[in-house]
């Protein structure tokens, strides 16, 4: 069963512009909610994570806007570079471990 | 500092051979995970191990997979007899318990 569900699978956007990935999660037990980036040829790298008392979270040009009612929760990537060319993974996390989504391709053109 | 290390990173055999392979953690970590990715099913978290024991096995695929880690600096996961669906990259990761895992950067297994 997929516990959790990730659009769109892939996605092209302007350079400058503004990228938007969501997820959706079907089991309240979660307690850790992170996305990972992926370039070719490596493993997943944690970008930004968020848990659930809290309804945003910012670093940088990256942004976790989490609505735990809805159960869902988004990766907003602002003025998208091309080095943001990556693959994005969300994950839902409980009890030490983390069940991924499926992945979007985002690529960025200049 | 090292990452998570793991070998070989691209393996080609042939169907029904056994395939081995390795992963050595981030000192320090106590939580070591294997996962598989595959175009079609995306990350599958197949086993974890906590303090070297297995906590959870219920996503290795069936009794081919067999994963062990004998000490605190080591595991292994085992494919015997391989067959040309277990084609995929198999990720190990590690971690403190915190949530943030550490992968290391594959190893692309291919099966003939």
């Amino acid at each position: 069963q997929q516990q959790v569900k990730q659009s769109p699978q892939s996605l092209i956007v302007q350079k400058g512009g503004i990228s938007i990935i969501n997820c959706a999660y079907e089991n309240t037990a979660f307690d850790y909610f992170p996305w990972y980036q992926q370039f070719p040829g490596k493993g997943p790298a944690l970008l930004i994570a968020i848990r659930p008392d809290v309804s945003e979270k910012k670093e940088g040009r990256f942004t976790i806007s989490f609505n735990k009612s809805a159960k869902q929760f988004s990766l907003h990537i602002m003025d998208s570079q091309p080095g943001d060319s990556a693959t994005y993974f969300c994950a839902i996390g409980g009890g030490n471990k983390l069940t991924f989504g499926t992945g979007t391709q985002l690529k960025v053109e200049l | 500092d090292a990452g998570v290390i793991q070998s070989p990173r691209h393996e080609v055999t042939e169907m029904g051979q056994e395939v081995t392979l390795r992963c050595k953690p981030i000192s320090g970590h106590d939580y070591l995970f294997w996962y598989r990715q595959t175009m079609m099913r995306g990350l599958e978290l197949l086993i974890y191990f906590n303090n070297n024991v297995p906590i959870d096995d219920s996503g290795m695929p069936e009794d081919r997979f067999s994963a062990k880690m004998p000490n605190a600096s080591f595991s292994t996961l085992k494919i015997q007899p391989s067959e040309p669906r277990d084609s995929a990259v198999y990720f190990c990761a590690s971690s403190w318990g915190t949530g943030e895992l550490f992968f290391g950067e594959g190893s692309r297994l291919t099966v003939l």
